[in-house]
Order: C-alpha cells, then structure tokens, then sequence
C-alpha cells in the first residue's frame, strides 16, 4: 500500500536556525499538504499546495514558511530562522483530489532549543 | 478559524464495549473526515464523508454525515485494546478552502 513518507523522524535545531522538513508524498496525488501539531494538541493546517504554487495558507503560515515541490516527488517545508515556539510534530499529507481524502506521512518532529 | 468541538473528551471504557463520539460545528461543513493517531505517529484515515445524512462503515467503525451538515459521528462497536488512541474529526466548511481538526477524543479501553 503506497505510504506518504517523511525524513527526518527528529530534527534538533538551534532557535534562528534554518530547517528543511522533507516529504514524499503518494505518487499519483496531486494535492499536498503541511500541518503542525503542538505536543498534545489538534492537528492545524499550515498550507496546501497543487500545480506548483500555493492554493492556500494559513495564519500561521507566514513569511518564515515556505514550501517546494523541487522534483516529481519530493515536497519540501522550509523554517527560514526557527524560534522555540516552532517546536512541534510536522506532517505532510496527500490526497487525489481537492477537499477529499487526505493521507498523513508519520511526521518529523522538530525540537528547537 | 473554525472551530471543531469534540466530545466527550476522553473515554475509559471496557473491552467490548460499543463507543460513541461525535464532533460539532458551528457552521456546515461539506465534507467530513475521521482519523486515528496514536502515539508519536501520524494521523491514520478511518472513514470519509461526503453528503449530508451519509452512513459510512469500515469494519467495526461506523460514522455518519448529521442532516444538519453541522455534526458528524464516530461509532466503535465491541472495542478491542488496538483501539486506544485519539480519534480526530477533520471538515471543510462550506464557506473554507482548507480542513479543520477537532480537539480530539481520547480513548482508552481497559481488557
């Protein structure tokens, strides 16, 4: 069964640093998605991204973000200069179609110290 | 944003017991999503909904599209220990263009 996966499973990182998250997401869907989820709390949406650009961002999103599709299968989140309040559990997920079903990568958990 | 009010919160139930949970809104959604997560991993898709009034089951799960487009519900029946973890709901609202979590039902089932 084809899996939406993600590298690195932790990122460690110096607050002002810069990460990149990495995700594969299922090859034959066309949308992708970033979410952060708060060490026990509800998952949020970050930003969702179809044709190459951004279809849709959340406040959270803001200029620190950014994403990439630098190939036919990588997605990539980028965190340009992390602050400790970024520590959080990352997903990536995929779906086939617009507002369908949507398939979760296991996550990087990113620490920033 | 919107917000997705999930109840109850956190349940401790026996093995075999049927489990019911639901997830509110205060706007309509058009669609509905239920996922699973457990520990330290990413959230497992459960069941997906699509029109009002839906009734939707995977195995033991059963969940339902409430008529008012505001409320969707998760059904477990004869709960088995694997069934711990937390249960989210997920939905677009009819005026949105992304999903929403809701807070969670946490589930623990004693054997």
């Amino acid at each position: 069964e084809p899996e939406v996966t993600q590298t690195p499973s932790h990122q460690v990182t110096q607050m002002g640093q810069e990460v990149i998250l990495r995700c594969v997401p299922i090859s034959n869907h066309l949308y992708f998605y970033w979410y952060r989820q708060i060490l026990g709390q509800k998952v949020e949406f970050l930003v969702s991204f179809y044709n190459n650009e951004i279809s849709e961002k959340s406040e959270i999103f803001d200029d620190q973000f950014s994403v990439e599709r630098p190939d036919g299968s990588n997605f990539t989140l980028k965190i340009r200069s992390t602050k400790l309040e970024d520590s959080a559990m990352y997903f990536c997920a995929s779906g086939k179609e617009l507002y369908n079903e949507q398939f979760f990568g296991p996550g990087t958990r990113l620490t920033v110290l | 944003g919107q917000q997705l009010n999930q109840s109850p919160q956190s349940m401790f139930i026996q093995e075999g017991e049927d489990v019911s949970m639901n997830c509110t809104s205060s706007s309509i959604f058009n669609t509905w999503l239920w996922y699973k997560q457990e520990p330290g991993e990413g959230p497992v898709l459960l069941i997906a909904l699509y029109k009002a009034g839906e009734l939707t089951s995977n195995g033991r799960l059963t969940a339902q599209f409430g008529i008012t487009r505001k409320d969707s519900f998760l059904n477990i029946s004869a709960s088995i220990p694997s069934d711990v973890g937390i249960y989210f709901c997920a939905g677009v609202p009819n005026t949105g263009n992304q999903f929403y979590f809701g807070t969670g039902t946490s589930l623990t089932v004693i054997p």
